[in-house]
């Protein structure tokens, strides 16, 4: 099947670690996007990359890095420095239109 | 910077009715917008878009959108809501930025629909 896949569905963090949350896509995009949702907010977005070895900060990318090293993946790491990490997180691709996977959860414990 | 509105946190309708959810939006140059909707612990899916052309766009599960320049509104309708439509819907912008393409949300619309 075609599509952006996200894993784990659910994630704990304890305080202090970093956790990585992983987005595969076998589409063939070029650009790829990581957003935080938080209810009442929308989706904010946390970095994009519109090609491989190249990423850029979006709206809210502090205590948050990503890596790129090949087009089909682009993990997102929470830091510890995240203070607020719980969230639901949406990885998307695309072009004219742009795709969402499932989204994970991260929850701070 | 592109931005939409939805002033409706929530919108509630019976099965059967028309529904409506709302989004306007302010823009510099022509608009990309685009529908999106999400199932409860679901990613988003992808409704509709409009790019150019015709004001009325057609997408997804019955789902259609109208375009108006003059009120900078592009308003979601159906015909005939059901049940299963039942779900939050975001509005959204494109926006080029430093000359990236990002999509720019809304807060959101919770549509019930009632049997």
């Amino acid at each position: 099947d075609g599509g952006i896949t996200q894993s784990p569905k659910y994630l704990f963090r304890k305080e202090g670690q970093n956790v990585t949350l992983s987005c595969e896509q076998n589409l063939n995009h070029d650009a790829m996007y990581w957003y935080r949702q938080d209810p009442g907010q929308g989706l904010r977005l946390i970095y994009y990359s519109q090609i491989v070895n190249d990423f850029q900060k979006g709206d809210i990318a502090e205590g948050y890095s990503v890596s790129r090293e090949k087009k089909e993946s682009f993990p997102l790491t929470v830091t510890s420095a995240q203070k607020n990490p719980t969230a639901f997180y949406l990885c998307a691709s695309g072009g004219n239109t742009i795709y969402f996977g499932e989204g994970s959860w991260l929850t701070v414990v | 910077a592109q931005s939409v509105a939805q002033p409706e946190d929530q919108v509630n309708v019976a099965e059967g009715n028309p529904l409506t959810v709302k989004c306007t939006y302010s823009v510099s140059g022509n608009p990309y917008l685009f529908w999106y909707v999400q199932y409860p612990n679901r990613g988003l899916q992808f409704l509709l878009k409009y790019i150019t052309g015709d004001n009325l766009v057609k997408g997804s599960y019955g789902f259609e959108a109208e375009f108006n320049k003059s009120q900078t509104s592009f308003h979601l309708k159906k015909p005939s809501a059901l049940v299963s439509d039942s779900a939050l819907y975001f509005c959204a912008v494109r926006d080029w930025g430093t000359g990236f393409q990002k999509l720019v949300f809304g807060t959101g619309t919770r549509l019930l629909v009632s049997p």
